[in-house]
């Protein structure tokens, strides 16, 4: 049982680059949420979904976009990476909204 | 929105001793979670407490929802409690969202 599994664990892209990260859940849980912590911050929520093929925006929105097609991914998309992007981005799960979040091991992006 | 207040920011200690941190919040919450933070980045859920006391091992946690504030103990620290401890709470309306504090780094020495 992997949990909450994100792909690539590290990335560098040059400003004007687009990627996409990976999100995938094996524990069949109806929520999905991409998050990013800045140095010495706590986590802000960029997406979230509350079910398969539903999105929406969090905090900080602004330059991501977001797919859930499957139950059990969920994309973070940059579409022209800005060196303000640069940051760990983390992917949580959890079966409904009165239980735990369960995060994954986090993507380390740094845009140059 | 909500503010999410955690003392100490820092916090070194002797391996051995005991600690007590705590996380302070602004609003009515449905979701309090704590969080520790290893020197790898990984973020190890610890506690879902949204009221009450749990226990778990070394670690134990009370939340006192109606004056809105929370605290972790963590007794007979070892070297491998190092790290971030977060606190992060969800309000009982609006959106599903996580509002972390800044977190308490910890660092246990041998």
């Amino acid at each position: 049982n992997a949990g909450v599994t994100q792909t690539p664990k590290f990335r560098v892209l040059k400003t004007g680059q687009s990627m996409t990260l990976l999100c995938a859940q094996d524990m069949n849980h109806e929520y999905m949420y991409w998050y990013r912590q800045d140095p010495g911050m706590g986590l802000r929520l960029i997406h979230y979904s509350v079910g398969e093929g539903t999105t929406a925006k969090g905090e900080v929105p602004d330059g991501y976009n977001v797919s859930r097609l499957k139950k059990q991914n969920f994309l973070l998309g940059l579409e022209s990476a800005a060196p303000s992007q640069t940051s760990v981005y983390f992917c949580a799960s959890r079966w409904d909204r009165v239980k735990a979040k369960h995060f994954g091991d986090g993507t380390r992006l740094s845009i140059l | 929105g909500i503010q999410v207040e955690q003392s100490p920011p820092d916090l070194i200690l002797q391996e051995g001793a005991n600690s007590t941190l705590r996380c302070n919040f602004s609003d009515s919450v449905n979701n309090l979670q704590w969080f520790h933070q290893n020197p790898w980045g990984q973020l190890i859920n610890l506690f879902y407490i949204p009221s009450g006391t749990k226990q778990n091992g070394r670690l134990s946690a009370t939340t006192v929802a109606t004056e809105r504030y929370s605290l972790l103990y963590i007794s007979s620290s070892q070297t491998t409690d190092s790290g971030v401890y977060f606190c992060a709470v969800e309000l009982q309306t609006g959106a599903n969202n996580l509002f972390f504090g800044t977190g308490t780094r910890l660092t246990v020495i041998p």
